[in-house]
């Protein structure tokens, strides 16, 4: 069974600049799940889907950060314009359904602005 | 306020020495727990979780958590650790209520002296 797959794996940006990274759950899981890990912290939740719909999303900076999940299985994650605490890994993990289900992550995609 | 605290950013422990990670939780409503690791340069990977039932639970790579109510804690313990144990760990925790959303610890990065 493939995993999730998440690219790029590095990105390195100007501040103000744009950047998309981009996820694909595990085939038939129905939940998607955005996470922000600051260097030294545990990941921070951004926005989880269910199917191409969000159900929660309310840690995430809606003045700069947007998020899709077309079809209901590969999203985007976009950040503009792109500020220094931007700087993260940026995690994207998947489950089956929503309630109690282990979330399966990705490699994640490690930003850097400048 | 829903938290997560884990109180040993940084554990070193010699190989073949047993380890105990220590992870608290404050929670309104009955959680339920997992513990994660992550790799340099990798996603998390799920070592166990709790959602109901016996309250010592077995994982993968013979780490084991026991859930104590009374102490609102979810200690992570292995017998013996390897050198390819070293890692971050992370405790997460989840509630019935919450469609599915966890919350981290800020992770307890263990290395392991030969």
């Amino acid at each position: 069974e493939a995993g999730v797959a998440q690219s790029p794996r590095y990105k390195i940006i100007e501040k103000r600049q744009s950047v998309a990274f981009w996820c694909n759950p595990i085939s038939g899981h129905a939940t998607l799940y955005w996470y922000q890990q600051i260097l030294g912290q545990g990941p921070k939740l951004l926005i989880q889907f269910q199917n191409n719909g969000v159900v929660d999303d309310s840690q995430l900076p809606k003045d700069r950060f947007s998020a899709e999940r077309l079809k209901g299985v590969d999203s985007t994650l976009k950040i503009q314009p792109a500020k220094l605490e931007d700087s993260a890994v940026y995690l994207c993990a998947s489950s089956l359904d929503s309630v109690a289900g282990e979330q399966f992550f990705g490699p994640g995609t490690r930003l850097t602005v400048l | 306020a829903q938290s997560v605290t884990q109180p040993d950013i940084h554990i070193t422990v010699s190989e073949g020495a047993s380890l105990e990670l220590r992870c608290n939780y404050s929670y309104g409503a009955t959680p339920y727990l997992f513990w994660y690791v992550q790799s340099p340069g990798q996603g998390l990977q799920l070592l166990l979780k709790y959602f109901s039932g016996d309250t010592l639970v077995q994982g993968i790579k013979g780490f084991e958590a026991e859930f104590k109510r009374s102490q609102s804690s979810f200690n992570l313990r292995k017998p013996s650790v390897h050198w390819s144990d070293a890692a971050e760990y992370f405790c997460a925790v989840g509630a019935w209520n919450q469609g599915g959303k966890l919350i981290f610890g800020q992770g307890t990065e263990l290395s392991v002296k030969p």
